[in-house]
């Protein structure tokens, strides 16, 4: 079936860099955009960055621009967010999904479990 | 940018319906069909229920629908059940020199 599961998470100190990885199956993987998306404790959800089906497109949220990366490897079928210089704020359960139609950025429509990431000193 | 505004809570009895909305501005809600709608129960996974402003993906009860008007997009939610009782999100596609995603605060419904 259609799955996508995050990995990566942990507790970071701030200034310090991660890496998640989002690994995907049952679709055909190079036709979709993924994004990813973030959750703080107790709050709602915020955007936080997407790419393009190829990878030939990427964008950012403000709040992350500049300091996190998202990239794909479509013979892996896999997509990874390198998050530096990481911040008190930019704790929370993070998300990556796929958009409900091929080649579309639309509507988010297979969902990963989700992996926590918590800077802190 | 601001989340778009939502309400921060709704009830409704089973059987009613219920609109929640979704007010954003000429540069987003307003300027471009790609409004989507998130059904998330504490504890789980968001839940795609409706993008494009009023498709439904497979699996969707037609008891959700969705409109727009002007800079504001809505989620009706007909003959409201117990299971329906979760926090709902929308989200618009910004454009206008940027190429981003904003989601509301989040609407937290409950069925009395």
């Amino acid at each position: 079936q259609v799955q996508l599961v995050e990995s990566g998470g942990g507790v970071v100190q701030p200034g310090m860099s991660l890496t998640l990885s989002c690994a995907t199956s049952g679709f055909t993987f190079n036709e979709y955009a993924i994004h990813w998306v973030r959750q703080a404790p107790g709050k709602g959800l915020e955007w936080v960055t997407v790419i393009s089906y190829d990878g030939s497109e990427k964008y950012y949220a403000d709040s992350v621009k500049g300091r996190f990366t998202i990239s794909r490897d479509n013979l892996k079928k896999t997509v990874s967010l390198q998050m530096n210089s990481l911040r008190p704020d930019d704790t929370a359960l993070y998300y990556c999904a796929r958009v409900v139609r091929t080649f579309g950025y639309d509507g988010l429509d297979i969902w990963g479990q989700g992996t926590l990431v918590t800077v802190s000193s | 940018q601001s989340a778009l505004t939502q309400p921060r809570s709704l009830s409704g009895s089973p059987g009613q319906s219920v609109t929640i909305s979704c007010t954003g501005t000429s540069s987003d809600v307003g300027n471009y069909n790609f409004v989507s709608w998130y059904q998330q129960i504490p504890g789980k996974v968001p839940k795609l229920i409706l993008y494009d402003v009023i498709k439904r993906p497979s699996g969707v009860p037609d008891r959700f629908s969705g409109s727009k008007s002007g800079n504001t997009a809505s989620l009706t939610i007909s003959g409201l059940q117990a299971e329906d009782e979760a926090d709902y999100y929308c989200c618009s596609y910004v454009g206008k020199n940027t190429f981003n995603w904003m989601f509301g605060g989040g609407t937290k419904l409950t069925v009395l």
